[in-house]
C-alpha cells in the first residue's frame, strides 16, 4: 500500500514568498494531521482534519499559515508571507479513526531565506 | 505546547547490547505509541499500546503501557546497527473524536559496532 505522500521534499524560498506544502493521506483514512517538527520545539501538532472538515488548528502558529482538504485525498498546507523561522520539516500524517496509529510521510524539509 | 519527558536524552551502545528507554507525563493516556525516525525519513510506527499494563513485541523491540497511564517503556534487545536513529514515545487522549498525539522529546540512539 502507498504510505503518505508529501510533496516537496524540499524547498528553499526567500522570506516573503508563499509556500504551499501538500500532502496525499492513505487511501482509506478519514484523520489527516500537519505537524512541524524542529529541534527546538520538537513534533508540534499544528491542525488535523477529519473526514475533510477542521477540527483543530489552535496549533497553527498565527494567520500566516492556513490549511485546506479540498477532498479526501488531497491536503495543502500554505505558509503566506514565509518567513526565515518558518524554517522546519513539516509532516503530514494520517489515520483510519479518531483511536488508530498515525503514519507519518517523510516529510517537506523548508528553508526560508 | 505539551511534550512528553523522554530519557536518557541519547545514548551509546555496542551492537548486541540490550537498550531500555522510558516516557513518563504528568497527564493520563489511553493510547501509548513508540515511533523510529532515521535521517531525512518521517516517524515509523513501531509497537501500538491501548491497555495500562499491556507488554506488546515487535520482533527484538519490546514495549509496556504503565499501570498508572502515565508512562510507558520501550526495550530493544540485541542491537544491531540499523536499529540507530531518534525514537519517539506518543501519548493519545481518544477523547470522543480528539486524536491528538503528544510527542516525547526523543531518545537518539548510536550502535557502535
Amino acid at each position: 500500500d502507498a504510505g503518505v505522500i508529501q510533496s516537496p521534499r524540499h524547498e528553499v524560498t526567500e522570506m516573503g514568498q508563499e509556500v504551499t506544502l501538500r500532502c496525499k493521506p492513505i487511501s482509506g483514512h478519514d484523520y489527516l494531521f500537519w505537524y512541524r517538527q524542529t529541534m527546538m520545539r520538537g513534533l508540534e501538532l499544528l491542525i488535523y482534519f477529519n473526514n475533510n472538515v477542521p477540527i483543530d488548528d489552535s496549533g497553527m502558529p498565527e494567520d500566516r499559515f492556513s490549511a485546506k482538504m479540498p477532498n479526501a485525498s488531497f491536503s495543502t498546507l500554505k505558509i503566506q508571507p514565509s518567513e526565515p523561522r518558518d524554517s522546519a520539516v513539516y509532516f503530514c500524517a494520517s489515520s483510519r479513526q479518531g483511536g488508530m496509529p498515525q503514519h507519518f510521510g517523510d516529510g517537506t524539509r523548508l528553508s526560508i531565506l | 505546547g505539551q511534550q512528553l519527558n523522554q530519557s536518557p536524552q541519547s545514548m551509546f551502545i555496542q551492537e548486541g547490547e540490550d537498550v531500555s528507554m522510558n516516557c513518563t507525563s504528568s497527564s493520563i493516556f489511553n493510547t501509548w505509541l513508540w515511533y523510529k525516525q532515521d535521517p531525512g525519513e518521517g516517524p515509523v510506527l513501531l509497537i501500538a499500546l491501548y491497555k495500562a499494563g499491556e507488554l506488546t513485541s515487535n520482533g527484538r523491540l519490546t514495549a509496556q503501557f504503565g499501570i498508572t497511564r502515565k508512562d510507558s517503556f520501550l526495550n530493544i534487545s540485541a542491537s544491531i546497527p540499523s536499529d540507530v536513529g531518534i525514537y519517539f514515545c506518543a501519548g493519545q487522549v481518544n477523547a470522543g473524536t480528539a486524536s491528538k498525539l503528544t510527542f516525547g522529546t526523543g531518545t537518539r540512539l548510536q550502535v557502535t559496532l
